[in-house]
């Protein structure tokens, strides 16, 4: 059994610039939720992925879009970068939607804004 | 909104203490996750609790679930110095989506 994986493991961008991130979840698991932590801080929920389709949204404006494919992997697409955007991105699997399933999270993308 | 805090927010303890770390909600709770995270890398899930006054190990960690439901409570036996790190509490946020804990940071000198 694989666990969750992401890629890349760093990144640096330019405001302004564009970026994707790219999540696979764990076997057997059908939902992704993707989280933000910026350094000192928790882990703050961003959108969850549920059968190729946004299940729920945290408190993340538009330019924070995302996607999921048949086999439940899942991107984080972020426009427009901004300086505050500098953080570590999380992607988390579970068995299914409802948030008493487990969470499971990925290693992080760290990704800094310049 | 619904506020995860925990406390201490950090602690430096001797290897082999005991130590002690709660986290309390401004709302009702039916799930309790409780997570490690080492620098740089993703929180590790450690113990689930589900029912209130539930109390579940998963080796020298312990954990409870309040029965007010508004707070949990995790325990580490004989600490060890592998144990540094930061712990997060995580409830359910409405259906679908979970908030975090402010996290306890914990260093333990050998």
């Amino acid at each position: 059994e694989t666990g969750v994986t992401q890629s890349p493991t760093h990144l640096i961008k330019t405001r302004g610039q564009q970026v994707t991130l790219r999540c696979s979840s764990q076997s057997g698991h059908n939902t992704v939720s993707w989280y933000q932590q910026a350094l000192g801080q928790g882990p703050q929920f961003i959108f969850q992925y549920y059968r190729e389709e946004e299940n729920g949204r945290g408190n993340f404006p538009p330019r924070f879009s995302g996607l999921q494919f048949p086999n439940y992997s899942s991107e984080l697409n972020v426009n427009a970068l901004e300086l505050d955007d500098s953080a570590l991105y999380l992607c988390a699997s579970s068995s299914d939607r409802e948030a008493f399933h487990e969470q499971y999270f990925g290693p992080g993308t760290r990704l800094t804004v310049t | 909104g619904q506020q995860l805090n925990q406390s201490p927010q950090s602690m430096f303890i001797q290897e082999g203490e005991d130590v002690s770390m709660n986290c309390t909600s401004s709302s009702i709770f039916n799930t309790w996750l409780w997570y490690k995270q080492d620098p740089g890398e993703g929180p590790v899930l450690l113990i689930a609790l589900y029912k209130a006054g539930e109390l579940t190990s998963n080796g020298r960690l312990t954990a409870q679930f309040g029965i007010t439901r508004k707070d949990s409570f995790l325990n580490i036996s004989a600490s060890i110095p592998s144990d540094v790190g930061i712990y997060f509490c995580a409830g359910p946020s409405g259906t679908y989506k979970y908030i975090f804990g402010t996290g306890t940071r914990l260093k333990v000198l050998a």
